[in-house]
C-alpha cells in the first residue's frame, strides 16, 4: 500500500485564491519531507524541504512568503500556495526519506490555476 | 557543486529492442548515492534502484540492468527486449550524503517510448 500520500490530488482553483496540499507520511514518522515541483515535459526541481516543529529550508529561487510550508506533526506537511497565479499551475509532489537515503514520493497534486 | 545530465531528452525504439539511458553526474562528495526513477503517464514516480558511491558493481534485475562507472561518472540504465509498457520519464538523480536528510538533484529526464 502507499507510504506517502497526498490531497488533493488534482486542484482547479482561480487566480487569486489560495490552494493548500496536504502530504501525509502513513507507515512511519518522519522529521523531514520534500516538496518538488514539476512543469509539464520538465524535471523535479526541490523547492524546499519541510521540518517537523521548525521552519522549512527553501531552496535559492522560491519565495516563501508565496510557498508556505507546514510541518505540524511527524506525519503531515502542508504545502499552500498563496495568491496562485497561472504560472503556479504544475505539478506538486512531496517525498520521504528514509535512514537508507531512499525517498518514499507521495502520488503528487495537479494544480491549474484559471 | 552538485549536477546530473541526462543528455537524451527523447528516445523512440520498437518493442523488443535493448535501450540505455544515459545518465552522467557531478559531485565533490565522496560519499553519495545515485538512483533512477520512472515516471509513468499517471505521474507517481517508481523507484528502480539506488546505488551507493562505494558499490561499483553492476546490477541486473529481470530485464532492467545499470552500469555504474565512477571513472566517468555514469550511472546508465539499460532495458533489454523493451516492451511497450516501458514507455515513460526515466531520471537519474543524485544525492549526496553530506545534504540534509538525503534531498536529490535530479536530471533533466529521458522520455522514452517504445512503440508496437
Amino acid at each position: 500500500g502507499a507510504v506517502v500520500s497526498q490531497h488533493p490530488s488534482r486542484v482547479i482553483c482561480k487566480s487569486g485564491t489560495s490552494v493548500k496540499i496536504e502530504c501525509r507520511s502513513l507507515d512511519f514518522q518522519a522529521t523531514t519531507m520534500f516538496w518538488y515541483r514539476q512543469f509539464p515535459k520538465k524535471s523535479l526541481m526541490l523547492m524546499a524541504t519541510s521540518n517537523e516543529g521548525s521552519k522549512a529550508t527553501y531552496e535559492q529561487g522560491v519565495e516563501k512568503d508565496k510557498f508556505l510550508i507546514n510541518h505540524a506533526s511527524l506525519t503531515l506537511s502542508t504545502l499552500t500556495v498563496t495568491s496562485a497565479h497561472p504560472e503556479d499551475s504544475s505539478f506538486y509532489i512531496c517525498s520521504v526519506p528514509t535512514d537508507s537515503y531512499e525517498q518514499y514520493f507521495g502520488p503528487g497534486t495537479r494544480l491549474t490555476v484559471t | 557543486a552538485q549536477k546530473v545530465t541526462q543528455a537524451q531528452t527523447e528516445i523512440s525504439v520498437v518493442e523488443k529492442e535493448d535501450v540505455t539511458l544515459d545518465c552522467v553526474y557531478e559531485t565533490r562528495d565522496t560519499t553519495y548515492y545515485l538512483f533512477w526513477y520512472k515516471q509513468p503517464p499517471s505521474g507517481e514516480l517508481v523507484f528502480l534502484i539506488r546505488r551507493n558511491s562505494f558499490d561499483e558493481q553492476n546490477e541486473i534485475s529481470g530485464r532492467y540492468s545499470w552500469n555504474f562507472q565512477k571513472s566517468t561518472s555514469s550511472f546508465n540504465f539499460t532495458i533489454t527486449a523493451s516492451q511497450v509498457v516501458d514507455s515513460a520519464v526515466y531520471f537519474c538523480a543524485l544525492s549526496e550524503a553530506r545534504n540534509q536528510g538525503g534531498k536529490l538533484i535530479f536530471g533533466q529526464g529521458t522520455e522514452l517510448s517504445v512503440k508496437p
